[in-house]
């Protein structure tokens, strides 16, 4: 089936550093989504990016679609240890929504 | 308040036995979908329904069953569970006119087969 390619796939940080991972695709997506679970629960979509291009903000976190609309980014500035998680980016393709396999998030105290 | 609700959310069985998992949503959401969860291997989509009595494979949907009569509940049936169906998983809704048919998840069913 359709694959979302995520890295890192799991990421060991201090309290307080900046967090990038990305997200790419052999196909374009015309929608890109980002969304984290918290241990033990369901995932929450974080931002949406519609654009190609477009640069999305949400608090401390920072998406990018990117231009060929075949990648995004999202960048946490100053973790902290709420931030702890599974992050999953995902795309409509279709009626289906495609997630990537996550990157897992620790931070070191 | 606005939720998914899955039952059971643990569940210890054994090769064979037949079970069902619920799903039910008060949004009112069109959309709804199964996924299982496995180390590794991230979200995959097992079943989607678009509507009452309307439902379509994801990528993997081999040894599920799903049904979709009331526009609230989308149950997930494994007819002779097996061992490799061991997984978490998740049930969520949607507004597919939304422009980008935000998932709106449950709070997982963690299923062991033995």
């Amino acid at each position: 089936g359709q694959q979302l390619n995520q890295s890192p796939q799991s990421m060991f940080i201090q309290e307080g550093e900046d967090v990038s991972m990305n997200c790419t695709s052999s196909s374009i997506f015309n929608t890109w989504l980002w969304y984290k679970q918290d241990p033990g629960e369901g995932p929450v979509l974080l931002i949406a990016l519609y654009k190609a291009g477009e640069l999305t903000s949400n608090g401390r976190l920072t998406a990018q679609f990117g231009i060929t609309r075949k990648d995004s980014f999202l960048n946490i500035s100053a973790s902290i240890p709420s931030d702890v998680g599974i992050y999953f980016c995902a795309g409509p393709r279709d009626d289906k929504i495609i997630f990537g396999k996550g990157t897992r998030l620790h931070i070191l105290p | 308040e606005a939720q998914v609700t899955q039952n059971p959310r643990y569940l210890i069985t054994v090769t064979g036995k037949k079970l069902t998992v619920t799903c039910s949503q008060n949004m009112n959401h069109e959309y709804m979908s199964w996924y299982r969860q496995d180390p590794g291997l991230g979200l995959r989509q097992i079943y989607y329904s678009m509507n009452v009595e309307v439902t379509d494979k994801g990528d993997v949907p081999e040894g599920y069953k799903v049904s979709r009569k009331e526009k609230r509940n989308f149950p997930l049936i494994l007819e002779s569970p097996s061992p490799n169906q061991t997984s978490l998983y998740f049930c969520a809704s949607s507004d597919p006119t939304d422009s980008y048919n935000e998932q709106f998840f449950g709070p997982g069913t963690r299923l062991t087969v033995l």
